[in-house]
């Protein structure tokens, strides 16, 4: 059974510092995604990452991941008050094609 | 086009009822996925259709069942409703299946309440 794991499960950031949200994961996968969530909303799409090695980047947010290590990283660089939402991490089991099993979320808040 | 939206938006029902929740996927899309997500806590994949077929299935026991129409839009069934059904209820489309199948893309969702 894939299981996947976020930590940490709450991160308090200043603004203007860096910060780093991992996810592990059990089996090997063909597809990592990243999501963020505001409260009582729906999921927005973040990244998607296909291979290992694959960086994304998007403003502040960095993506990556090691297929090897089961491992991807959520980087933001210079946190804004704008960030403060729910990410979850998100795995595609191999051949099924988007039926994810989700991380159970880190929860940001940038404080001023 | 259209984005993938979802009705109703709010939902209040006691224990033992049935309810229908609806999806319609966004314009192109033939392959709709539900996920189940609890108060603080991740989405859980609840099952999957691709041309009015089931597609695969989470661990959720027969009372969730699903169907899909012909235009792809998609209902979401639940009988003999338990207090732990309450949770926001997410209807994702995306285009195609397995490995060639696009990024999903998630509606609203529909808030259900179980007294």
């Amino acid at each position: 059974e894939l299981k996947v794991e976020q930590n940490p499960l709450f991160l308090s950031m200043q603004e203007g510092k860096n910060y780093t949200i991992y996810c592990n994961y059990s089996t090997t996968s063909d597809r990592l995604y990243w999501y963020r969530q505001d409260p009582g909303k729906s999921l927005e799409s973040l990244f998607v990452l296909l291979s290992n090695g694959a960086v994304k980047q998007e403003g502040r947010l960095m993506a990556s991941l090691d297929t090897k290590a089961r491992l991807s990283t959520l980087h933001i660089t210079a946190a804004v008050h704008d960030l403060s939402a729910t990410y979850f991490c998100a795995v595609d089991q191999g051949a099924a094609g988007n039926k994810l099993t989700f991380g159970g979320g880190t929860r940001v808040l940038v404080k001023p | 086009e259209t984005g993938v939206t979802q009705s109703p938006t709010h939902l209040i029902k006691t224990r033992g009822q049935q309810v229908t929740l609806r999806c319609s996927s966004q314009s192109g899309h033939n392959t709709v996925s539900w996920y189940q997500q609890a108060l603080g806590q991740g989405p859980q994949f609840i099952f999957q259709y691709y041309r009015e077929e089931e597609n695969g299935r989470g661990n959720f026991p027969p009372r969730f069942s699903g169907l899909q129409f012909p235009n792809y839009s998609s209902e979401l069934n639940v009988n003999a409703l338990e207090l732990d059904d309450s949770a926001l209820y997410l209807c994702a489309s995306s285009f195609g299946q397995g490995l060639l199948q696009e990024t999903q893309y998630f509606g609203p969702g529909t808030r259900l309440l179980v007294l």
